[in-house]
């Protein structure tokens, strides 16, 4: 079945950068793309971007854009996140998941998340 | 971006009572090339991640109990839970992903 497992809990300072990973298997890497999503503690999530991984296409939030960068290595059928520029702000968990059809659909499978803590 | 408006933000039902959730988006995400609307429901208990139920608006995940169904088009969707189960407790989400950023509503606190 489709599994996704994320890298570690991180904790860093104002104006670092974080990286997550996403391990993906029980399906055809290549064949869905992967959102990236984060909630801070007591929010609504909040999609960040995706990934089309069969053609390494990206598209980004605005709100997000010009820190977040999205790439994946097919193969070792994973997905990585790099937040830069950190700040209070950005402590929340992070979380991938899987695309419901392939691309442009809803995040159906998701990872168990990582928490990024961003704190002086 | 499309914002997601639900309500209530909170629900308290008896056991085996009926749960009404309702999400309005501030633009239509019907897809008229395929009729389809760009419409989830999630559910997600504390400690984990969001857990897919309904997609298009009214198609049931695979595994998702028959008591959940969704319903709507255009930018007024209902997610109705005909006979609530203890484990029903949770935080509701509708997001919509017609268009990026797909954006999800506030979310719907549902206690027994």
């Amino acid at each position: 079945q489709v599994h996704l497992v994320q890298s570690g809990a991180e904790v860093k300072k104002p104006g670092d950068s974080v990286k997550v990973s996403c391990k993906a298997s029980g399906y055809t890497f290549t064949s869905y793309a992967i959102h990236w999503v984060r909630q801070a503690p007591g929010q609504r999530p909040e999609w960040m971007g995706w990934i089309n991984v069969g053609n390494a296409d990206t598209r980004y939030s605005q709100k997000f854009h010009v820190r977040v960068t999205i790439t994946r290595d097919t193969s070792a059928s994973t997905a990585y996140m790099e937040l830069t520029s950190l700040r209070s702000e950005d402590t929340a968990v992070y979380y991938c998941a899987r695309d419901l059809v392939g691309v442009n659909s809803n995040p159906a499978y998701w990872g168990q998340g990582t928490l990024v803590t961003v704190s002086s | 971006d499309i914002v997601m408006t639900q309500s209530p933000d909170s629900l308290a039902v008896s056991l085996g009572e009926r749960a009404t959730i309702n999400c309005k988006s501030s633009q239509s995400v019907l897809y008229s090339f395929n009729n389809k609307n760009f419409l989830g429901w999630y559910q997600q208990k504390p400690g984990q991640p969001p857990k897919l139920l309904i997609y298009w608006a009214s198609i049931r995940e695979s595994g998702v109990p028959d008591r959940f169904s969704g319903s709507g088009s255009g930018t007024d969707f209902t997610l109705t839970i005909s006979s609530l189960q203890a484990e029903d407790v949770a935080v509701y989400y509708c997001q919509q992903y017609y268009t990026t950023p797909n954006t999800f509503g506030q979310g719907t606190k549902l206690e027994i």
